[in-house]
């Protein structure tokens, strides 16, 4: 059966500090992968998405992840983070294309001002 | 309108009760899911239905019953619940995947947070 591990379950960091969150997953085929962010007091969103080409996907605000084959890995990156970045992300993948959406146990990012 | 809306927000019920919680979206979209979170737990997939038919029952026991009367509305139809079934439930849609595109984004409500007493 698939699977995801998120690798840090808190990470506090401070404003410009550099942002890298792990994500990896179990499933040999086609995957599409996903990070989706939960602001405080909102609802899921989307931050951005990988289904095929360029491995290196931007999303919104500023983050982007890499797809690495090899590794199963699809990690998370922002190079200078803002206090409004505080939030809880999950990496999501679903395998095959079909409808089922698997998600990480999630990253709670505090970030000081 | 890029908007998932759920009702209630909040419900609370007793284990005898009869409950309905209730879904509704109007980007066109003919894919529409259930997914249970517990507190900081990931979402977990319940139901799927694409073009208002049930595709995926992931084991859910039968005190949850999901029904898709018309391409915008998704209800769950609550019975019996037991106090581990707290939770808050989500409501998602998402176009149909496709070959071309995969799996589209999924599109969230904000939750209905249930507390069963």
């Amino acid at each position: 059966a698939q699977s995801v591990s998120q690798h840090n379950h808190h990470v506090i960091l401070s404003e410009a500090a550099s942002l890298e969150l792990g994500c990896n997953y179990s499933y040999g085929g086609t995957v599409n992968l996903f990070w989706y962010v939960q602001y405080p007091g909102q609802h899921l969103q989307l931050l951005l998405k990988y289904f095929s080409g360029d491995p290196l996907v931007k999303g919104i605000k500023g983050f982007e992840a890499e797809f690495i084959k090899s590794k199963f890995s699809f990690n998370l990156r922002k190079p200078s983070v803002q206090w409004s970045d505080t939030a809880e992300y999950f990496c999501a993948v679903n395998a095959g294309g079909g409808f089922k959406t698997i998600f990480g146990a999630g990253t709670r990012l505090f970030v000081k001002a | 309108d890029t908007e998932v809306t759920q009702t209630p927000k909040h419900l609370v019920m007793g284990m005898t009760n009869k409950k309905s919680l209730k879904c509704e979206q109007h980007m066109g979209h003919r894919a529409m899911y259930w997914y249970k979170q517990k507190a900081k737990k990931p979402p977990e997939l319940m139901f799927v239905y694409s073009y208002e038919k049930l595709s995926i029952n992931e084991s859910v026991p039968s005190r949850f019953s999901p029904e898709c009367p018309n391409s915008s509305l998704l209800n769950l139809h609550l019975h019996a619940l037991q106090p581990e079934d707290s939770a808050l439930y989500l409501c998602a849609s998402s176009q149909v995947p496709t070959t071309q595109s995969g799996h589209e984004k999924l599109f969230f409500g904000s939750g209905t947070q249930l507390s069963v007493l």
